[in-house]
């Protein structure tokens, strides 16, 4: 079935330094890219997201890239700040509402001052 | 704008009884998703519902089932529940139209004794 592989699981950088979270998916039909922040006690909440038509996206210290041929999507934080310690989920959509997301497994990342 | 509220927030229940689940969504949106998040098998989406209507749904069992009302908020119904079902359960909402981004409720954390 579709499945969405993320790596590394847990991820432990420096304040500044920067960090990149990367996804694979199976459903050559996903079309619909987003990136969720979970916080402790919290609901996911999303950052950023990229369509398959587009292969790189940015906000302020958010970057994202997709490579369809490759099934590969990335997630890049430069700047990182104690505040971005959480669990990060990358997902994959097939339909045109981006919704019935496939989430990876998650990245909690730890940025220590 | 009120955010997307779920009722209880906790729950406790023993196996073999059955439970149901509250989603208000944001105010205007037409989609509610369901996913349930377990440390082991991380974020899995259940269904959707789109104008009181299951729009897609998920790989889980017939014991899983919700329902729309008309004015959007959602309910969701577990069965028989096993000790399996203890996990946090999401609702999200979204316009349900395009590429609309969805927003996650805190959850219902659902425990099986």
């Amino acid at each position: 079935g579709e499945n969405v592989e993320q790596h590394p699981s847990t991820l432990s950088v420096q304040e500044g330094d920067s960090a990149v979270i990367k996804c694979t998916y199976s459903d050559s039909a996903s079309n619909y890219f987003p990136w969720y922040k979970q916080e402790l006690g919290k609901g996911p909440q999303l950052i950023i997201d990229i369509r398959s038509n587009v292969g790189e996206k940015k906000d302020q210290r958010i970057a994202v890239t997709l490579n369809k041929t490759a099934k590969h999507f990335s997630l890049h934080i430069t700047e990182t700040q104690p505040e971005d310690s959480a669990v990060y989920f990358c997902a994959a959509s097939r339909n045109q509402a981006g919704t019935a997301l496939i989430f990876g497994k998650g990245t909690t990342l730890s940025v220590s001052s | 704008k009120a955010g997307v509220t779920q009722t209880p927030r906790y729950l406790i229940k023993t196996r073999g009884q059955q439970v149901t689940l509250s989603c208000s969504p944001i105010s205007g949106h037409r989609s509610v998703s369901w996913y349930q998040q377990t440390p082991g098998q991380g974020l899995q989406f259940l269904f959707e519902y789109f104008s009181e209507t299951q729009r897609n749904k998920g790989n889980f069992p017939g014991r899983f089932s919700g329902r729309q009302f008309s004015n959007s908020r959602s309910e969701m119904n577990v069965s028989t529940l096993e000790l399996g079902d203890s996990a946090l359960y999401l609702c999200a909402s979204s316009s349900g139209l395009g590429y609309n981004e969805q927003f996650f409720g805190p959850g219902t954390r659902l425990t099986v004794l």
